[in-house]
C-alpha cells in the first residue's frame, strides 16, 4: 500500500534557527496536506499543494511539493517557541470515488528559547 | 459553534470489554474518518466512511467496528478482539463539496482509551 515517510523523526532546535521537515512518498500524490498538532492537542490543518513544483508561504513556513509531486517538505525560519509540535505530512491519493489521506509518522519539532 | 465533539477526552475499560466511542460534527461534512496514535506511529487510519450509510475499511480495521446511520455521528466500538487498543483516538470529517477538491481534515479533541 501506499506509504509516506517523513524525516527526522525529532528535532530540537534554538529559539531562531530554521527548521526542516521533508516527507516522501512510495507513489505519485495527487495532492500533500501539512498538519500542526500541539502537545497535548488534535491535528490541525496548515496547507494543501495540489500542482507539481508548487511553492506556498505562510508567514515564516515554506512548503514544497516536487516536481513529481512524491515529495514535499515544510521549512520554519527563525522559529519561535510557538512553533513547538509535531508537524504532520499526508499525502492524498484518489482512486475512482475513493479518496483518504495517509499520513506520515511526524516530526516533532521543540525549540529552546 | 461549529465543530467535531468526541467524548469522553478520557476513557478506562476492562480488558475484554467492548467500548464505544463517541463522534459527533456539525460542520455537515459527507466525509468521516477514524484515526489511531500511538507515540512515534503517526496516525493511522482505522475505518472511514465518505456518506451515509456506507464505509469502507482504512489500514488497521481488525478488531474495530464502526456504524454511520447518521450523516453527523461516526461511533467507533472497539472490540474485545482488538489486541492492543490502548491508544489516542481521532476523529476527523472532511466536506467534500465545492471548487476544492481535497478538502482539509477537520479533527476533534481525541479520546484517550486505557485498557486495564
Amino acid at each position: 500500500g501506499q506509504q509516506v515517510m517523513q524525516i527526522p523523526q525529532y528535532q530540537h532546535v534554538q529559539e531562531g534557527e530554521d527548521f526542516t521537515t521533508y516527507c516522501n512518498s512510495s507513489t505519485t500524490l495527487s495532492n500533500i496536506q501539512w498538519y500542526k498538532q500541539r502537545p497535548g492537542g488534535h491535528p490541525v490543518f496548515l496547507i494543501q499543494l495540489v500542482k507539481s513544483g508548487e511553492v506556498k508561504k505562510q508567514k515564516r513556513l515554506t512548503f514544497q511539493f516536487g516536481e513529481a509531486k512524491k515529495n514535499s517538505s515544510l521549512h520554519i525560519t527563525a522559529t519561535q517557541t510557538t512553533d513547538v509540535g509535531t508537524y504532520f505530512c499526508a499525502g492524498g491519493r484518489s482512486g475512482g470515488s475513493n479518496y483518504k489521506l495517509t499520513f506520515g509518522k511526524g516530526t516533532l519539532l521543540t525549540v529552546n528559547p | 459553534d461549529g465543530g467535531i465533539t468526541q467524548s469522553p477526552k478520557y476513557l478506562f475499560r476492562k480488558e475484554g470489554q467492548n467500548v464505544t466511542l463517541s463522534c459527533e460534527q456539525n460542520l455537515n461534512h459527507d466525509a468521516m474518518y477514524w484515526y489511531r496514535q500511538d507515540p512515534g506511529q503517526g496516525l493511522r487510519l482505522i475505518y472511514y466512511s465518505q456518506i451515509v450509510n456506507d464505509f469502507q475499511k482504512g489500514d488497521i480495521a481488525e478488531g474495530y467496528s464502526v456504524s454511520r446511520e447518521k450523516k453527523e455521528s461516526f461511533p467507533l466500538t472497539v472490540t474485545s478482539a482488538q489486541k492492543n487498543p490502548t491508544a489516542f483516538y481521532l476523529c476527523a470529517s472532511r466536506g467534500t463539496s465545492g471548487l476544492l477538491s481535497y478538502n482539509e481534515q477537520f479533527f476533534g479533541p481525541g479520546t484517550r482509551l486505557t485498557v486495564l
